[in-house]
């Protein structure tokens, strides 16, 4: 069936380094990729997402890349901030079908 | 706007009781959802409905029934509640003018 999956399940950073996260899916109709950011005790929030059609994406310091061919995207957090810590969640979806398959998460550490 | 909102916050049950988890929105989105998040295993998808009327399985829906008569609500029933569903359930909302999904706060459940 379809699947996602994301690693590392945890990552430790110095605060202002930058921090990867990847995740693999195996539908190739997927098209629409989204992060969420989830902070204890909350809910999740897109923080970013790229649809299939592009390659890469910015805002200010989180940035997202896809490569369709080899089915992975990952999430790219530059000068991280102690605020960034959090658990991370990447997801696939086909548009028009609203079924999101999530990876298992990355709990990210900035250490100040 | 009230956005996606869901009660009870927490709930404790005994094996084999039922009950339902309400989940509303007020942005008019056609498309609903609910998962189960569990340590180290993401969210899951356990239900999701396309509109009012129809609703189809995900990931996990054993064990579980939803129905949508409204457009609004789309409650989450538990039939005979079991250990193995203990886990926190978030209801999700999206548009058909666009991919991203809004969540509501959750629901923390336990099952003794």
């Amino acid at each position: 069936g379809e699947n996602v999956e994301q690693h590392p399940s945890t990552l430790s950073v110095q605060e202002g380094d930058s921090a990867v996260i990847k995740c693999t899916y195996s539908d190739s109709a997927s098209n629409y990729f989204p992060w969420y950011k989830q902070e204890l005790g909350k809910r999740p929030q897109l923080i970013i997402d790229i649809r299939s059609n592009v390659g890469e994406k910015k805002d200010q310091r989180i940035a997202v890349t896809l490569n369709k061919t080899a089915k992975h995207f990952s999430l790219h957090i530059t000068e991280t901030q102690p605020e960034d810590s959090a658990v991370y969640f990447c997801a696939a979806s086909t548009s028009g079908t609203y079924k999101y398959i999530f990876g298992t998460g990355t709990r990210l550490k900035v250490l100040a | 706007n009230a956005g996606v909102t869901q009660t009870p916050k927490f709930q404790v049950l005994k094996t084999g009781q039922s009950m339902t988890l309400q989940c509303a929105q007020d942005m008019n989105h056609e498309y609903m959802s609910w998962y189960r998040q569990d340590p180290g295993m993401g969210l899951r998808l356990i239900h999701y409905s396309v509109g009012a009327g129809i609703t189809d399985q995900g990931e996990v829906p054993n064990g579980y029934n939803v129905s949508r008569s409204t457009t609004e609500d789309f409650p989450l029933r538990l039939l005979s509640a079991a250990p193995s569903q203990t886990s926190v359930y978030f209801c999700a909302s999206s548009s058909s003018r666009g991919d991203e999904q809004y969540f509501g706060p959750g629901t923390r459940l336990t099952v003794t």
